[in-house]
């Protein structure tokens, strides 16, 4: 079975600051992970994903993540947040490539002036 | 433009009330997915279609019927509507090849079961 935790489900940062949304996955073979962005009555979007290639992945908007087996972990960040990245963001794993999507809960993330 | 369209975008029903909600891609995409999506769950796979003529369960199909048309529609049928069934829905396709894709989703239709 595979599954992933976000935990707490809303993060506040002031505009320029350091963005870090947490994302732990359970598998029991090497997975595949997504980040997906919503912004407000739309749909989700990718952000970036992890496929065994590169461990740091560079996605949109200048988002990027690190996949770190010893830690099961896939964390979101971004050097300097933006006003227009308030927007609720998914973390997803899929264990095959025809495999489906499992989505964590998603956090919130608010951008403070 | 390319991508996911559903239909319709907004829907009040009546409990015991039956529709169905209208999902295209024009992608080529072999799979297509329905999710549900609330406040606090992520989003749940209610049914997906592996390719053209298939279809299976996913985590929360009770109250849920599927019929994938083609290989661009895969609709989702509530046959007797209830207010569990409140929710945003999301329809996703991918394609299905030797790349690890991600999905694309459409814009969601936001169900109401008063």
């Amino acid at each position: 079975a595979q599954s992933v935790t976000q935990l707490g489900s809303h993060v506040s940062v002031s505009e320029g600051a350091l963005v870090l949304l947490r994302c732990n996955y359970s598998s029991s073979v090497p997975p595949y992970l997504f980040w997906y962005v919503q912004y407000p009555n739309q749909g989700l979007q990718l952000l970036l994903k992890y496929t065994s290639a590169a461990t740091l992945v560079k996605g949109i908007n200048g988002f990027e993540a690190e996949f770190k087996k010893s830690e099961t972990s896939f964390h979101l960040t971004k050097p300097s947040a933006h006003m227009s990245d308030a927007a609720e963001y998914f973390c997803a794993v899929r264990t095959g490539a025809n495999s489906k999507l499992t989505f964590g809960k998603g956090i919130t993330l608010s951008v403070r002036p | 433009n390319a991508g996911v369209t559903q239909t319709p975008k907004f829907q009040v029903l009546k409990t015991g009330q039956s529709m169905t909600l209208q999902c295209a891609q024009d992608m080529n995409h072999n799979s297509m997915y329905w999710y549900r999506q609330d406040p606090g769950m992520g989003l749940r796979l209610i049914y997906y279609s592996a390719s053209e003529g298939t279809t299976d369960k996913g985590e929360v199909p009770n109250g849920y019927n599927v019929s994938r048309l083609n290989k661009r529609e895969f609709s989702l049928r509530l046959e007797s509507a209830a207010p569990s069934q409140t929710s945003v829905y999301f329809c996703a396709s991918r394609t299905r090849d030797r790349e690890v894709s991600g999905y694309t989703f459409g814009s969601g239709t936001r169900l109401t079961v008063v």
